[in-house]
């Protein structure tokens, strides 16, 4: 159990599209998920915190209104990044933390790697 | 905010041999510390985790032990297996929003 997928698991798009990049919890429900950025051989960055129902929340030096954050229901949240320029290349993760279980335990996605060109 | 920083950042062992990989942290409050293992272009899974009101976790060849009033935990690998080759991550996080900070990563190769 516990399963968390993204789609698409990669994706290219040209500088100045917008892309939409899907996380889904799909053996169970989500209140709150995460998303994170990865660069090449770097760690993970806190992006923002989505919880279903409200607005997302952002993380210092993050652009709202580039990485729109929309968590609609207790198993989907979406980020979209729009107009999309090569510095926004990188390894886009989500996590999600069960509605009924820890507090605590985060369960990742697979990722998915955007190319922006 | 929480800063967590983990050493070596790059880890060579022998097959057979222990691994370890230390981690400190900065806010006195963290009372969760999970280790990820993240292989190459996947998402990170949580391999072990500790509680602030635990100083030790085992999970057969995975140990993870805590020391609160120094502010630091590691991970402990026994009989390593080229399969545990991967990159390696602790985190903190506290109650208040489960947000966690990761540290810097430590890349294993486990040499057959």
């Amino acid at each position: 159990g516990a399963v968390v997928s993204q789609h698409p698991s990669w994706v290219i798009c040209k500088s100045g599209t917008s892309v939409k990049i899907e996380c889904r919890s799909l053996d169970f429900q989500a209140t709150t998920m995460f998303w994170y950025r990865q660069f090449p051989k770097q760690s993970l960055m806190l992006m923002a915190t989505s919880n279903e129902g409200s607005k997302a929340t952002y993380e210092q030096g993050v652009e709202k209104d580039k990485f729109l954050i929309n968590h609609a229901s207790l198993t989907l949240s979406t980020l979209t990044v729009t107009s999309a320029h090569p510095e926004d290349s990188s390894f886009y993760i989500c996590s999600a933390i069960r509605t009924s279980g820890s507090p605590y335990e985060q369960y990742f996605g697979p990722g998915t790697r955007l190319t922006v060109t | 905010g929480e800063n967590v920083e983990q050493h070596p950042s790059t880890l060579s062992v022998q097959e057979g041999d222990s691994a370890v990989i230390k981690c400190t942290y900065s806010d006195s409050a963290s009372n969760y510390f999970p280790w990820y293992k993240q292989e190459l272009g996947k998402g990170p899974q949580l391999i072990i985790d500790i509680r602030s009101n635990v100083g030790e976790k085992k999970d057969q060849r995975i140990a993870v032990t805590l020391n609160k009033t120094a502010k630091h935990f590691s991970l402990h690998i026994t009989e390593t297996q080229p399969e545990d080759s991967a990159v390696y991550f602790c985190a903190a996080t506290t109650a208040a929003g489960n947000k966690l900070t990761f540290g810097g990563g430590t890349r294993v190769l486990v040499k057959p």
